[in-house]
C-alpha cells in the first residue's frame, strides 16, 4: 500500500466540466509532484510544490489547471474546463527533498473525459 | 535537455531466466538516475537509484543497476525473476541541480511466462 494516498481512483467527467482530485503526502515529505501519464505511458510534469509553496509548473498547468497544497490539508490538482485530451492518469508524488531523493508515487487517479 | 532511452519495449522471460532491461541516458552534467516499477493500474514503485559512489546500486527484491559513464548506461538486471516480476520498468534521470523533474524514459514493459 503505497503511502501517498490519492483519492478519487477513477474520475469521469464531461468536456467542460472540472475535474478536481486530491492527494496526502507521504508523512513528513514537503515536496510534491504532479504528474500526468498518458495511455502511451509518456509522463508530463505539472507542477511541484515545497511545503505551500509553488516550485515549478509548465504553461498548461497556468492556463487550465490549479493546484494547491495548503497546509493541513490535501493537496489539489483541478482542471478547470476538462477536454478529452487530457484523459489520463494523474499521478502524485512526494519526496523529503526535491534533488536526488526517491520518490513516492500513489496509485493515481484515472480521469476520463468524454 | 535531458533524454532517457529504453530501446526494448517489450522483453519476455520465463520465471527463473535472468533479466536485463535497458536504459540509456544523455546529459553532460552529473546526474541522479532511478528505476521503478508500475504494476498494471497502479502507481509507480521506487526500485533503486544512483547518484555518485559504487556504480552498481542493490534494489528491492533482488534488482540491481548498473551505472556507466561511457557507456551513458543504467541497465536493470535480476538474476532469477518471479511471475510476479511482470510489470512495466521506468527508467528516470534527473539534473542534480535546477529542475527537480523527473524525466522518464519510454518503459519497458516485462512479461515473466510461469
Amino acid at each position: 500500500n503505497s503511502k501517498v494516498i490519492q483519492t478519487p481512483r477513477y474520475l469521469v467527467k464531461g468536456q467542460g466540466q472540472k475535474a478536481k482530485m486530491r492527494c496526502i503526502p507521504e508523512k513528513g515529505h514537503p515536496v510534491v509532484f504532479w504528474y500526468q501519464q498518458n495511455k502511451n505511458n509518456e509522463f508530463k510534469f505539472l507542477i511541484n510544490f515545497q511545503n505551500q509553496e509553488v516550485l515549478q509548473q509548465i504553461d498548461m498547468t497556468e492556463k487550465r489547471f490549479s493546484a494547491e497544497c495548503p497546509s493541513n490539508s490535501p493537496c489539489s490538482l483541478e482542471i478547470q474546463s476538462s477536454e478529452a485530451g487530457d484523459s489520463a492518469l494523474y499521478l502524485c508524488a512526494s519526496s523529503l527533498r526535491g534533488q536526488n531523493s526517491d520518490y513516492t508515487f500513489g496509485s493515481g487517479t484515472r480521469l476520463l473525459v468524454i | 535537455t535531458q533524454t532517457v532511452s529504453q530501446s526494448d519495449a517489450h522483453v519476455t522471460v520465463f520465471e527463473g531466466d535472468s533479466v536485463e532491461l535497458r536504459c540509456n541516458y544523455s546529459y553532460g552534467g552529473s546526474i541522479y538516475l532511478s528505476w521503478y516499477i508500475q504494476h498494471h493500474g497502479r502507481g509507480l514503485q521506487f526500485l533503486l537509484k544512483y547518484y555518485s559512489g559504487n556504480p552498481v546500486v542493490q534494489g528491492v527484491n533482488g534488482f540491481k543497476a548498473e551505472f556507466s559513464k561511457s557507456d551513458s548506461s543504467f541497465h536493470l538486471r535480476k538474476a532469477s525473476v518471479h511471475w510476479s516480476d511482470s510489470a512495466v520498468y521506468f527508467c528516470a534521470v534527473s539534473a542534480s541541480s535546477g529542475s527537480w523533474q523527473l524525466i522518464f524514459g519510454s518503459g519497458t514493459q516485462l512479461t515473466v511466462m510461469p
